[in-house]
């Protein structure tokens, strides 16, 4: 069936370090991707999106590229702030009736 | 454009009462979602509605749970008797119908349910 892992979190990092939160899928067909993320006290917001292989999704300094070889879409960022603390999640689109098959999520946590 | 409106933001009740969300989704969205978020966890679905129509209710617990989409817009989610494991938050999603890459859900704050 499909499915979605996620790197467990906390991620604790100093602010301007370098950000990789690993996402990795199992799925029949040629899912679309996303990463979502969900700030303090807020809904869910749609972060980056990549509907094909080698395709990079990219978004606020964020970047993710879908791997297919590899079954991976990992989220970078090459320098955080403070403000991009939040719970960041992976989900992959079922092409048959759009539904999101969600990862855990990555709870990530930047320090001043 | 106006998001995805959800009220209450914040309910608190007892066990054995019961509850009942409300969602407005994004104007001309023709799918409506509703997802049981518990904390630590990814959402998981509970009911699926293109138009007024249900499309997906397979993991909605039947017995305490219904859902409603008159007339294809709003939506109300209802949990009657709520149970201890209910506590979470409920949140709703809206989906043009739009094929291939353009299909994207855009999500409502929430309504975070407490259940003493």
């Amino acid at each position: 069936g499909n499915s979605v892992t996620q790197m467990e979190g906390p991620v604790t990092l100093s602010e301007e370090a370098f950000l990789t939160i690993n996402c990795t899928y199992t799925a029949t067909g040629y899912p679309s991707l996303f990463w979502y993320v969900q700030y303090p006290g807020e809904g869910l917001q749609l972060l980056l999106k990549a509907t094909k292989a080698d395709d990079k999704g990219s978004n606020k300094g964020f970047e993710a590229t879908y791997r297919k070889e590899t079954t991976s879409f990992h989220l970078e960022k090459g320098s955080v702030q403070v403000s991009d603390s939040a719970v960041y999640f992976c989900a992959l689109r079922k092409d048959s009736n759009y539904q999101l098959i969600w990862g855990a999520g990555t709870k990530l946590i930047i320090k001043p | 454009e106006a998001g995805v409106a959800q009220s209450p933001r914040y309910k608190i009740i007892e066990k054995r009462q019961s509850v009942a969300f409300w969602c407005n989704p994004i104007s001309g969205h023709a799918t409506l979602y509703w997802y049981q978020q518990i904390l630590g966890q990814g959402p998981k679905l509970l009911i699926q509605f293109q138009n007024n129509g249900v499309v997906d209710d397979s993991q909605l617990p039947k017995d305490r749970f219904s859902a409603e989409r008159l007339k294809g817009v709003d939506s109300t989610l209802k949990i009657q008797p709520a149970k201890l494991e209910d506590s979470a938050v409920y949140l709703c999603a809206s989906s043009l119908d739009e094929g291939g890459g353009r299909n994207i859900q855009y999500f409502g704050a929430g309504t975070r349910l407490s259940v003493l």
